[in-house]
């Protein structure tokens, strides 16, 4: 059974830093979706990444595909308060029913 | 059509009662699934459909969960003698084949289910 895990759980990061959040999973799968969620609301899509190697960017976040480690990395560029969230990542598997990590709870501070 | 929409957005029952909940997906999309989850979780998914039938259950979804689309269109999931253990969201998502044969799903705002 497909299997997908993040780190960190927690973030805590001051304004102006970088940090990369990872997503790991267990089983081969070429489709991973990142996804946003704000306290009480639903997801909110961030990024579709379809093959090995995809890579893609919107605004101060950056994320990337390999394939072959099973690994995708969501990257924060220069962290605002706006991006406090906790964000998902997402595996597509097989019947393109969504296995999602346990989720990475960002809280970016002054 | 401004996305998935859900109804009700919150619902507090008592243990033993049943609700029904109501998911609008957006209109061109022909799958639509449901997911439930819980507070500091990320979300599980329950079922989905394609059209009208239904091609997948968890195992999560137990005999006293039912989900119906009959015309292909909305969709409702029904959940007989509550149990505290439902307290959840319930997430709708809708999609359509997009390129490289990936479902992009598009999630609606939820159903916030308390089971008192």
């Amino acid at each position: 059974e497909l299997k997908v895990e993040q780190n960190p759980l927690f973030l805590s990061m001051q304004e102006g830093k970088n940090y990369t959040i990872y997503c790991n999973y267990s089983t081969t799968s070429d489709r991973l979706y990142w996804y946003r969620q704000d306290p009480g609301k639903s997801l909110e899509s961030l990024f579709v990444l379809l093959s090995n190697g995809a890579v893609k960017q919107e605004g101060r976040l950056m994320a990337s595909l390999d394939t072959k480690a099973r690994l995708s990395t969501l990257h924060i560029t220069a962290a605002v308060h706006d991006l406090s969230a906790t964000y998902f990542c997402a595996v597509d598997w097989y019947t393109n029913k969504l296995i999602f990590g346990t989720g990475t709870r960002l809280q970016v501070f002054p | 059509d401004t996305g998935v929409s859900q109804d009700p957005r919150h619902k507090i029952t008592k243990r033993g009662q049943n609700v029904t909940f109501r998911c609008d997906p957006i209109s061109e999309h022909n799958r639509l699934y449901w997911y439930r989850q819980t507070l500091g979780q990320g979300p599980e998914f329950l079922t989905y459909f394609q059209n009208e039938a239904q091609l997948e259950k968890s195992r999560l979804l137990s005999d006293r969960f039912s989900a119906e689309r009959p015309k292909g269109s909305f969709s409702t999931l029904e959940i007989q003698r509550t149990e505290q253990g439902d307290s959840a969201m319930y997430l709708c998502a809708s999609s359509y084949r997009e390129r490289q044969g990936a479902y992009e799903q598009y999630f609606g705002p939820g159903t916030r289910l308390t089971v008192t």
